[in-house]
C-alpha cells in the first residue's frame, strides 16, 4: 500500500514564524502537491512538483513555497505565518501526472 | 475528531439502505473523475474512478455513474453500514497545461443504526 506521511498532525505557531511541512511517501511516485482544506472551499491546490526540484504553481501559491529535493520528500513553507494561512494541509502523491492521488494524514495548522 | 467542513450539505440515511451521493462537474473535457472518502480526521481515501468512455463502474459495494451530457457523477453505496459516515468528495481531472484534480466541497454522508 502506498503511504504519505505528514510531519505534524496538529501545529501551533505564531503570526510571523517560518514554518515547515513535511511530506514523505514511500512509492517511488513522480508527482507530489500539497493543498489545503477549509470549510466550505473543498480542497485547493497550493503547489506540486512532477519531479525532482520542480515545482509548479497552483491555484492558491500565494504566501507559500516549496521544496523538493528528493524524490519522496516534498516540503510546504510558509515564510511568514500569517492567520489566514490556519487551516487543514494536506499532502499527496500519485504515480501519473492525471492518475490517482493518495493522501496524507493531514496538518492541521493554527496560526495565532 | 475533527470536522472537515461545517457547511456541508448532508444525507442521512438508516443502515441498511441504500445511499446516492451527487456531484456536479465544471469541465465537458474532463475524462476522468475520482471519488474520494475522508473520515473525521484523516486525509481523503480513494473509493472509486471512471473515465469519461464509461458511463457507469462498480466495487464492492459502490457503483459509479457518469452522465457526460449533463455533467452528472453519482456515487451509490449498497447496504449503507455506520462505517460508511463520512464526506465524499468527487474529484475531476482538468487538463488546464498540466493535469489537475478539481475537488468538489463535499457531502456529508450520516449513517444512523
Amino acid at each position: 500500500d502506498v503511504k504519505v506521511t505528514q510531519s505534524s498532525r496538529y501545529l501551533v505557531k505564531r503570526t510571523g514564524e517560518k514554518v515547515f511541512l513535511e511530506c514523505v511517501q514511500d512509492m517511488d511516485h513522480e508527482n507530489m502537491f500539497w493543498y489545503r482544506q477549509d470549510p466550505g472551499l473543498g480542497l485547493r491546490l497550493i503547489y506540486f512538483s512532477y519531479d525532482v526540484k520542480m515545482k509548479e504553481k497552483g491555484d492558491i501559491p500565494e504566501g507559500y513555497s516549496v521544496s523538493r529535493e528528493k524524490k519522496e520528500r516534498f516540503s510546504l513553507i510558509l515564510e511568514s505565518a500569517s492567520t489566514n494561512q490556519t487551516s487543514m494541509y494536506l499532502c499527496a502523491s500519485s504515480l501519473f501526472a492525471g492518475g490517482e492521488q493518495f493522501f496524507g494524514p493531514g496538518t492541521r495548522l493554527t496560526v495565532l | 475528531g475533527e470536522s472537515v467542513g461545517l457547511h456541508l450539505p448532508t444525507l442521512s440515511v438508516q443502515e441498511g439502505d441504500n445511499s446516492i451521493i451527487n456531484c456536479a462537474y465544471s469541465n465537458s473535457a474532463s475524462d476522468y473523475f475520482i471519488w474520494y472518502k475522508q473520515e473525521s480526521g484523516k486525509g481523503p481515501q480513494f473509493i472509486i474512478d471512471i473515465r469519461s468512455n464509461m458511463d457507469k463502474r462498480q466495487g464492492q459495494r459502490v457503483t459509479v455513474l457518469l452522465n457526460k451530457t449533463v455533467k452528472h457523477l453519482s456515487l451509490q453505496i449498497a447496504a449503507t453500514q455506520p462505517g460508511d459516515s463520512a464526506v465524499y468528495f468527487c474529484a475531476e481531472m482538468m487538463n488546464t497545461g498540466f493535469q489537475k484534480l478539481v475537488f468538489g466541497t463535499g457531502t456529508r454522508l450520516l449513517v444512523s443504526p
